[in-house]
């Protein structure tokens, strides 16, 4: 079965700082999608950026970029230039690429504050 | 267009009780799930439709647990004899049915069990 592990429950950052959030997964799949979710205290939960496996490329959404290392299994998520906005629960999820559709399995999350 | 909506938005019941937490998708969407988050935790999976029927339903913890999709669209997710560890956040998602398809979420039903 696949997991995914987020080692840091809380993180802070200063205001146009640049933070980085960890997280590793495990599986014996070679294909599947990797994402970050982001949840502020209204429970919504938004997706933040998407990387497939296969893609060597890191994939970049505006401030957020993230480090994927598919022989560690890491994939870590870099957001510069840090805004008030950006304080919330971010969540790593895993999801297998087989089927169509197909669950997403979460970390428990890592608290990020930014301080003005 | 709308997003995901779903109803209430808070339910309060007492142990033992019959409860039901309703979710209406993106129009078009065929593909829907159920997550259950405790407090200062990730969502877990619940159950997954494709269109009318449950394509995995893994993550029911138990037979008390049961959702349904009639139609394809609304769904509902029906719990019996409510037991104080039910309490969480019940989140629904909704997606194209694409492989790697972004998954929308809605605001959440928060489920008290007193």
């Amino acid at each position: 079965a696949q997991t995914v592990t987020q080692s840091q429950p809380e993180m802070s950052v200063q205001e146009a700082e640049t933070v980085t959030l960890s997280c590793t997964y495990d599986t014996s799949e070679s294909d599947y999608y990797l994402f970050w979710y982001k949840q502020p205290p209204s429970r919504q939960m938004i997706l933040v950026i998407r990387q497939e496996a296969y893609k060597q490329q890191n994939a970049t959404e505006n401030r957020f970029s993230v480090n994927f290392q598919k022989a560690a299994k890491s994939f870590s998520l870099k957001i510069s230039d840090s805004q008030l906005g950006d304080a919330a629960m971010y969540f790593c999820a895993y999801r297998s690429a087989g089927a169509r559709g197909g669950k997403l399995i979460f970390g428990q999350g890592t608290e990020l504050s930014v301080k003005p | 267009g709308a997003g995901v909506s779903q109803t209430p938005s808070n339910k309060v019941t007492e142990k033992g009780k019959y409860v039901e937490l309703r979710c209406d998708p993106i129009s078009g969407h065929t593909a829907l799930y159920w997550y259950r988050q405790s407090l200062g935790q990730g969502p877990e999976f619940l159950i997954y439709f494709q269109g009318t029927g449950a394509a995995d339903d893994s993550g029911l913890p138990n037979d008390r647990f049961f959702a349904v999709r009639p139609e394809g669209s609304v769904s509902t997710l029906k719990i019996q004899r409510t037991e104080r560890g039910d309490s969480a956040v019940y989140l629904c998602a909704s997606s194209s049915g694409l492989a790697g398809d972004e998954q929308y979420f809605g605001p959440g039903t928060r489920l008290t069990v007193t």
